[in-house]
Parts: structure tokens; sequence; C-alpha cells
């Protein structure tokens, strides 16, 4: 079972930046959060992920708060290509890293 | 990103027959690849876990006699869609589980449609 909540749907004006939250109050030391995003009709496609630190590449942030029960993933400067569905995600490294996806959030950038 | 290759992107067939949907991993080697389903306008369900030379282990629900799963290679894993009914059109999408530096990430497949009619 799906151990984050996100809300449902968010909106975001092209150009600004698109903040995503994640709640995973019950993570474990071992868990560590992944974000990934799908458009409509296509496989998921992976963003990021960290354990504790907060990390960035050139897609998007991830922050974790430190007792590590939510998180927030940025966009810095949505476009409309970034509309999508964005999962988050933690997973136990020792179990073979299985995925259980939540519902997500429909994140929809507008011009 | 490593690049995860699945075939075929679509597929129609009669009620009763069985359908095989590939999935390869093109630049890098799995030693795990997974397999999820998704009906329409829910998220993706994990169906089974791929584990090269050894049984696939498939979660709770999931019939292993109806979805048979074949981890031959390093990177090839098959799944096989026995006697096809048309509760079992979805979308089928596999994954395959880069290991670098003691971390694990999940790279998809562009998933498969099937149609079962």
């Amino acid at each position: 079972d799906a151990k984050t909540t996100q809300p449902p749907s968010m909106d975001c004006a092209e150009g600004r930046a698109a903040n995503l939250p994640c709640n995973h109050s019950t993570i474990s030391g071992n868990e560590y959060v992944y974000w990934y995003r799908q458009i409509h009709s296509q496989g998921p496609q992976y963003i990021i992920h960290g354990l504790k630190n907060n990390e960035t590449n050139e897609m998007a942030s991830l922050i974790i708060t430190e007792d590590r029960k939510s998180s927030t993933l940025i966009l810095p400067h949505a476009t409309l290509r970034d509309t999508a569905v964005y999962y988050c995600i933690v997973s136990q490294i020792y179990n073979f890293n299985k995925f259980y996806f939540g519902s997500g959030t429909k994140l929809n950038v507008k011009p | 990103g490593a690049v995860v290759s699945q075939h075929p992107s679509w597929v129609i067939c009669k009620s009763g027959t069985s359908v095989k949907i590939e999935c390869r991993s093109l630049d890098f080697q799995a030693t795990t690849m997974f397999w999820y389903r998704q009906f329409p306008k829910q998220s993706l369900m994990l169906m089974a876990t791929s584990n090269e030379g050894s049984k696939a282990t498939y979660e709770q629900g999931v019939e292993k006699d109806k979805f048979l799963i074949n981890h031959a290679s390093l990177t090839l894993s098959t799944l096989t869609v026995t006697s096809a009914h048309p509760e079992d059109s979805s979308f089928y999408i596999c994954s395959a589980r880069v290991t670098s530096g003691g971390e694990n990430i999940q790279y998809f497949g562009a998933g498969t449609r099937l149609s079962v009619l």
C-alpha cells in the first residue's frame, strides 16, 4: 500500500515555480523518497530521489523536512510540458525497492 | 537516464488468446524488473517483481497462472497474459531497476495498451 499523501491537483502559471507537497509521516529510516511523473498514456519518468538531504538535478529540487515526514518537489520554472501527474513514492531499498504508487498530484501548468 | 523498451506498444486480441509483452533494458543490465498495470484514471498497481534466473514474486491478488513472467536474461523480461478476457484490458507497464552506488532507480517503459475483444 502507498505510504504517501498528495493533493489531487494543483495549478501553476507558466514560468513560475511549482511546489508539489507530499506527506509520508510513517516513513522509516531505510526508505528513500522518489518522485516520478507520468504524462498522459506514457510510462512514468524518473525525476529525483533522496534519503534525508535536499537534492537538486537538472529537472527539479527535492526538499525533505528534517524529521523526514514530508517533502516538496520544486520545478523552478514550470512550462506547459510539465503538465502531468506527479507521484511521490517511498521505497525500502532492501525490499527490491518495490514501488507502491499512490494517487499522485495532477499538475496543470497554465499559460 | 537508462532506456527501457517495451513491445508492443498496443495490441488487440480476441478473448481466450494469449498475449506476450516484452520489456528490454537497452543500455544496462537489470537483475530486477517490475510489472505494473494501470486502469483508466487510476494509478499504477504493482503486479509482480521479476528476478533474472528465478521465479517472479507476485503481489497479493495477482494470479500467477494468469500472468506468466519470464526473466530469462539480464536485459529481457516478458509478461504473458494467458487466456485473455475483456477484463484484462488495461495499460501494462514494465520497469527495470538500476543499482548504482548503493542507490536504486527504476526506469519505466512506455507501456503496452492491451484491448481484449
